[in-house]
């Protein structure tokens, strides 16, 4: 069964320029989750998708960045414009249902550098 | 709030040893959730382990073992006879039942095992 893809796998962009980043689930998988992770930390959630919609987007950065999950299978993440701190690894990952403690398996990740 | 704690930022051993990762978690949620994940330096997290909070049975799986005390909140991982194999940043996490599905990670303990 394949896994979690995520592209590209390394991105450097200037401050102030956009990015985007794409991730396919595994297939079946009904809830997508994209997270960053700052060097040195944990990851945290920025949105979690049920489907096509969005479940919770609390923690993410609304003036900047957005995300999408057009016909409820693969996700884009945009950021736009990027700034310095916004270099991280930027985990996709997905899980069968949404049900509470459904383990979550995660793609190789997007390594971004904000110079 | 939900809180997980892994307070070893690196450990170094020497190949063969035992070596034990330290996790104490906090939530006020009466159902939770325990991961342990691996992340090497290829940067994808792999998962090794969930535990439900009604099931305090310790699990071993080969050099792999787990132990998990409600008493004191922790949710131990052990390798056994480690290998260089086994060096990479290990992240414990929580779900619990109040949130909608996201992870709360540990800040990751670091382990190095040398030939």
């Amino acid at each position: 069964e394949a896994g979690v893809a995520q592209s590209p796998r390394y991105k450097i962009i200037e401050k102030r320029q956009s990015v985007a980043f794409w991730c396919n689930p595994i297939s079946g998988h009904a809830t997508l989750y994209w997270y960053q992770q700052i060097l040195g930390q944990g990851p945290k959630l920025l949105i979690q998708f049920q489907n096509n919609g969005v479940v919770d987007d609390s923690q993410l950065p609304k003036d900047r960045f957005s995300a999408e999950r057009l016909k409820g299978v693969d996700s884009t993440l945009k950021i736009q414009p990027a700034k310095l701190e916004d270099s991280a690894v930027y985990l996709c990952a997905s899980s069968l249902t949404p049900d509470r403690g459904q383990t979550q398996y995660f793609g190789p990740g997007t390594r971004l550098l904000v110079l | 709030a939900q809180k997980v704690t892994q307070a070893q930022t690196e450990i170094s051993v020497v190949e063969k040893e035992d070596v034990t990762l330290d996790c104490v978690y906090e939530t006020r949620d009466t159902t939770y959730y325990l991961f342990w994940y691996k992340q090497p330096p290829s940067g994808e997290l792999v998962f090794l382990i969930r535990r439900n909070s009604f099931d305090e049975q310790n699990e071993i799986s080969g050099r792999y073992s787990w132990n998990f005390q409600k008493s004191t909140s922790s949710f131990n991982f052990t390798i056994t006879a480690s290998q260089v194999v086994d060096s990479a940043v290990y992240f414990c996490a929580l779900h619990g039942s109040s949130n909608t599905g996201k992870l709360i990670f540990g800040q990751g303990t670091t382990l190095q095992v040398k030939p």
